[in-house]
């Protein structure tokens, strides 16, 4: 399976913009960067996912590298329901496997 | 917005005792997933389902773990003989195609005496 690398953990003060990165440079050419967080005592929520493009939606923007080997998440204003682990996934839909792999992923902390 | 339901939030149980976990997927939903979270631990999937046979599964999905969709609407997981070690939260999901985002429930918290 195609890995990512992530911070384990990232602070941002409120209102302010964060970018999360991500480091996959092993990725396939059918893998989808998929992102998705989870709130404490929640499941996971989908936030975005792209494959070659830069995508953008109501919740996150997601900036590919043009290699593919990276991707950042940016949150545009942090807010403090934002707090959660975020999780960078490759998805390898393109090979007919559904499953997501999950990692440690990146622990953001939202300051007042 | 619909939403993945599990029932119940918390059950606990005699290790050795079957249980069953239950789920509502997204109604107009067409795969369906269990994964689970032992606590502190990283998200594992354990297994998909779709057009009612199992499409993938992990090496924790062993013999004593099933799954099956009863009806129209509900997704269930079944552990036959639990052991300590099935202690976790567990997470169904669904979408609507295989390649589309999974929507998550909740969770059912297991406890295993």
């Amino acid at each position: 399976d195609a890995k990512t690398t992530q911070p384990n953990s990232m602070e941002s003060n409120e209102e302010e913009p964060v970018h999360l990165p991500c480091n996959h440079s092993t990725i396939s050419g059918t893998d989808y960067i998929h992102w998705y967080r989870q709130l404490p005592s929640q499941g996971p929520e989908y936030v975005i996912h792209g494959l070659t493009s830069n995508v953008n939606n109501r919740m996150a923007s997601l900036a590919i590298a043009e290699d593919r080997k990276s991707s950042t998440l940016i949150l545009h204003r942090a807010t403090l329901r934002d707090a959660a682990v975020y999780y960078c996934i490759l998805e390898g839909s393109g090979a007919g496997s559904y499953q997501l792999t999950f990692g440690k992923g990146t622990k953001l902390s939202v300051i007042p | 917005e619909p939403e993945v339901t599990q029932t119940p939030s918390h059950q606990v149980t005699q290790m050795g005792q079957e249980v069953i976990l239950r789920c509502v997927p997204i109604s107009n939903h067409l795969y369906f997933y269990w994964y689970r979270q032992i606590l502190g631990q990283k998200v594992e999937f354990l297994v998909s389902f779709y057009n009612n046979e199992i499409s993938e599964k992990s090496e924790i999905f062993d013999d004593q773990f099933s799954v099956e969709r009863p009806d129209g609407s509900n997704f269930t997981l079944k552990i036959r003989s639990t052991k300590l070690e099935d202690s976790a939260m567990y997470f169904c999901a669904s979408s609507g195609f295989g390649n589309q985002p999974q929507h998550f429930g909740d969770g059912t918290r297991l406890s295993i005496l």
